[in-house]
């Protein structure tokens, strides 16, 4: 199994700035995801975290908006950057073993863009 | 591409009774794993059960089982005696690494 720490669990921000959500597993993992989840949706991958190289984004969106690190094997961040009251969601990141047995979600960050 | 369908945006259930969430998938492959993911308004989520293809055999847990129809692409959810608790959004997931998730189905419970 694997523990994450998401952090903020909350936040409301000003249009125009920046926030950093951070992820932190109790474990090393390989592939760490990032979701966003608007209201009453489903999950979208926004982009695949991967140790050691640039993110991978899904279509429709972009590094300059939403800039990812990968530091190490255990720990990740998500900006959203330039934020607009379109980007207000919850954000979650996720772990995966290898071998698809199951996923890992940290609690989310309900973020509120005013 | 793999596709998860959810036909059910939202499904309610009585107190004690059981209810069924469908799901269905498309893929290629023939190993893979379909999830039940609940997520209550803690926002968590939360893995309910979990089904392997090359198994036969559907997954129970608890008050939880599926009905796995492998050659229909199918994967329903049934709770049995239904409780306040279980009042979430369910999600059905394919692996595919990341996963791929349906739209969900809210489902409330009725005291």
């Amino acid at each position: 199994s694997a523990v994450i720490s998401q952090k903020p669990s909350r936040d409301i921000c000003q249009r125009g700035t920046s926030l950093t959500i951070q992820c932190q597993v109790d474990s090393q993992v390989t592939m760490m995801f990032w979701y966003r989840q608007q209201p009453g949706q489903s999950l979208t991958l926004i982009a695949t975290a991967n140790q050691g190289s640039e993110a991978t984004y899904e279509s429709g969106f972009v590094i300059d908006k939403f800039p990812i690190s990968r530091p190490n094997l255990t720990f990740s961040t998500l900006t959203v950057s330039n934020m607009s009251p379109e980007d207000s969601s919850i954000y979650l990141c996720s772990v995966e073993h290898r071998g698809n047995t199951e996923a890992f979600f940290g609690q989310g960050t309900r973020l509120t863009v005013v | 591409a793999q596709t998860v369908t959810q036909s059910q945006p939202e499904m309610s259930v009585q107190e004690a009774e059981t209810v069924t969430l469908s799901c269905t998938y498309d893929t290629s492959e023939s190993d893979y794993y379909l999830f039940w993911y609940k997520q209550p308004p803690s926002r968590q989520m939360i893995l309910v059960i979990r089904q392997e293809a090359y198994k036969q055999q559907n997954a129970t847990e608890n008050r939880f089982s599926v009905n796995f129809q492998k050659a229909a692409k199918s994967f329903s959810l049934k709770i049995s005696d239904s409780q306040l608790g279980d009042a979430a959004m369910y999600f059905c997931a394919y692996s595919n690494t990341p996963l791929v998730f349906g739209k969900g189905t809210r489902l409330s419970v009725i005291a």
